[in-house]
């Protein structure tokens, strides 16, 4: 089967930085994804990662490391505007549809 | 805007009626994807149209009948729903499956009363 553990809060304090993780055990791998979704709208994709390392892009980093199926977002210089939902999807064998986690609800205080 | 549009964006329904979910890309996109997202649960993929053909049907109750007449529209008719069928409803496309990017719709809140 598929499964996807990420934490289901967590708070940070704007200008910080904080790093959202998320495990995963598929039946094979074709890349992970993370999503943002602020509450009442749709998730918008932030990134996508196939090969181990890290990924950046702007205040978002996105790390892969496909031997310990683990993969973690990391936000800098966190603003309000941060706070959402971050959902990690694992693309697994095949054709297959996405498997998305629960999300993580992040929260930015001041 | 991320290309993938749906109407209506809230619906309140009764028990016994009927109701139709539409959804439309602009981006085209051979994949379309509904999905059912209830408070604190993860996304539930209901359908997939690679193609306009349905690749996958997730074990969905037959009082939800995807619709997929082109690659670009995808409906979902809705009869004789339950109150606990009330979720945000969103659609999604790709440029083909698999582990192609989503793009999603605003969604849908759904009620049934």
């Amino acid at each position: 089967g598929q499964n996807i553990d990420q934490p289901t809060e967590m708070t940070a304090t704007e200008g910080a930085i904080v790093q959202i993780n998320c495990t995963y055990q598929t039946s094979g791998f074709n890349g992970l994804f993370w999503y943002q979704q602020h509450a009442g709208e749709a998730p918008t994709f932030l990134s996508y990662n196939v090969l181990d390392g890290l990924e950046e892009k702007g205040r978002f980093s996105s790390f892969l490391s496909r031997s310990k199926g683990y993969s973690y977002l990391l936000l800098k210089e966190l603003q309000m505007k941060d706070s959402a939902s971050y959902l990690c999807a694992v693309s697994a064998e095949g054709n297959t549809p996405l498997v998305f986690g629960k999300g993580t609800r992040l929260s930015v205080i001041a | 805007e991320t290309g993938v549009t749906q109407t209506p964006r809230h619906l309140v329904m009764g028990m016994t009626n009927k109701k139709s979910l539409k959804c439309e890309q602009h981006l085209g996109h051979n994949a379309m994807y509904w999905y059912k997202q209830s408070a604190k649960k993860p996304l539930e993929l209901m359908f997939v149209y690679n193609f306009k053909e349905q690749t996958e049907n997730n074990s969905v109750p037959s009082r939800f009948s995807p619709e997929c007449p082109n690659s670009s529209h995808l409906f979902l008719h809705l009869h004789t729903l339950q109150p606990e069928d009330s979720a945000l409803y969103l659609c999604a496309s790709s440029l083909k499956g698999g582990a192609d990017t989503q793009y999603f719709g605003p969604g849908t809140r759904l009620t049934v009363l």
